[in-house]
């Protein structure tokens, strides 16, 4: 069964200093992994993700994750933050012998980032 | 950039009435999805749709709810006798055919049951 745990429900930062908001994963197979922003009253917007490639992922607006294995961890980084990173975070984790159908969201992270 | 687009942004309907959410995800995808996220809460899956049937359902999507492509274009989540429990953002999805796709989302259509 897999199961997604995000492990700080806010995360608050000054501007111009580095993010780390953290995932855990569970997964009975070899999971894909996503990260998502969720802007306030919009959608969802995809950062990055990992598919079984390089385990250290780039992604959109200087974010980057990097997934490991022996940790079941896939957390997302970014140098310094800017103000308009404040935004619902979420990591997503998708399994299934064929057509990744199942998909998992983490309950969120809050991230504040501070004038 | 193809973009998944929802309608109505915000509905709202009064309890037992019958409502149908609308998506047209993007042109050249073939799965699709819906999820719900009540205020406060998690993101949570319903359902996936692939090659006109249900792929996948969580235990939410019960039989008061039914999804359809009935055009090949438009994807719709019919709820058929709304609850207060069930106003929340649903957010519809799609994504291309290969394996490790990300899934795209629409911006949601608000649910308010009145």
């Amino acid at each position: 069964a897999q199961s997604v745990t995000q492990l700080d429900s806010h995360v608050s930062v000054s501007e111009g200093t580095p993010v780390l908001l953290r995932c855990n994963y569970s997964s009975s197979y070899s999971p894909s992994l996503f990260w998502y922003v969720q802007h306030p009253n919009k959608g969802l917007q995809l950062l990055l993700k990992y598919t079984s490639a390089a385990t250290l992922v780039k992604g959109i607006n200087g974010f980057e994750a990097e997934f490991k294995k022996s940790e079941t961890s896939f957390h997302l980084t970014k140098p310094s933050a800017h103000m308009s990173d404040a935004a619902e975070y979420f990591c997503v984790v998708s399994e299934g012998k064929t057509s990744y159908d199942k998909v998992i969201f983490g309950p969120g992270t809050s991230l504040s980032v501070i004038p | 950039e193809p973009e998944v687009t929802q309608t109505p942004s915000h509905q709202v309907t009064q309890m037992g009435q019958e409502v149908i959410l609308r998506c047209v995800p993007i042109s050249n995808h073939l799965y699709f999805y819906w999820y719900r996220q009540i205020l406060g809460q998690k993101v949570e899956f319903l359902v996936s749709f692939y090659n006109n049937e249900i792929s996948e359902k969580s235990e939410i999507f019960d039989d008061q709810f039914s999804v359809e492509r009935p055009d090949g274009s438009n994807f719709t989540l019919k709820i058929r006798s709304t609850k207060l429990e069930d106003s929340a953002m649903y957010f519809c999805a799609s994504r291309g055919g290969s394996a490790g796709q990300p899934q795209h989302f629409g911006d949601g259509t608000r649910l308010s049951i009145l």
